[in-house]
């Protein structure tokens, strides 16, 4: 079975923190995601990759960036933390082209509380 | 552009009763249509998918999805709800990215349907 974990299940930070959030996938994915999900929202794409050191925005890129130093692994970062980015965070991957042939695989989510 | 609607915010049914969510899409081309679950706390998880083929698509946990392209739908249903059934659910549609040239693609979400299951 394909496993995407992210790092924290919970998380706290306080306003201009830096927070660092990890998701990282074992089968071999090329394609990674992350979304940021809100009641009443659905699910927002942050930003996507398709390869090692690649990524592209998605719809809500402003106040995030993100790497991909190693092909498992993706992280999102918000530099400077705000209030307004309290919101739960989901990492997704998958094989070949996603939405065209292959579906996402989702990990458990990240709920960030920003104080 | 390319859209996803599930009118219904919030439907609860009484288990045993039958259910039905609805998805409307927009997409230009033939679209590639999914329904995931999100179980409260937790990540989402695919239910089933349509690709192309027989329009009646069958999914884990007893749910089908029948795609109609006359009314550009994609509805979930299932005949008899257990109470373990209370989740999230989304529709999804899965798009190319003409920047790409097609070659690769992303899914855009309904905003979910929230079912709650009475005793």
């Amino acid at each position: 079975d394909v496993k995407v974990t992210q790092s924290s299940r919970y998380l706290v930070k306080r306003t201009g923190e830096k927070v660092f959030l990890e998701c990282v996938q074992d089968m071999d994915h090329e394609n990674m995601f992350w979304y940021r999900q809100d009641p009443g929202l659905g699910l927002r794409l942050i930003y996507f990759s398709y390869d090692v050191k690649m990524k592209e925005k998605g719809d809500i890129p402003e106040g995030y960036s993100v790497s991909r130093e190693k092909k498992e692994r993706f992280s999102l970062i918000l530099e400077s933390a705000s209030t307004n980015q309290t919101s739960m965070y989901l990492c997704a991957s998958s094989l070949g082209l996603a939405g065209i042939e292959y579906e996402q695989y989702f990990g458990p989510g990240t709920r960030l509380t920003v104080t | 552009a390319q859209s996803v609607t599930q009118p219904d915010i919030h439907i609860t049914v009484s288990e045993g009763a039958s259910l039905e969510l609805r998805c409307n899409y927009s997409y230009g081309a033939t679209p590639y249509l999914f329904w995931y679950v999100q179980s409260p706390g937790q990540g989402l998880q695919l239910l089933l998918k349509y690709f192309s083929g027989d329009t009646l698509v069958q999914g884990i946990k007893g749910f089908e999805a029948e795609f109609k392209r006359s009314q550009s739908s994609f509805n979930l249903r299932k005949p008899s709800v257990h109470w373990s059934d209370a989740a999230e659910y989304f529709c999804a549609v899965g798009v190319a990215l003409m920047n790409y040239g097609g070659s690769q693609g992303n899914l855009i979400f309904g905003k979910g349907t929230k079912l709650s299951v009475k005793p």
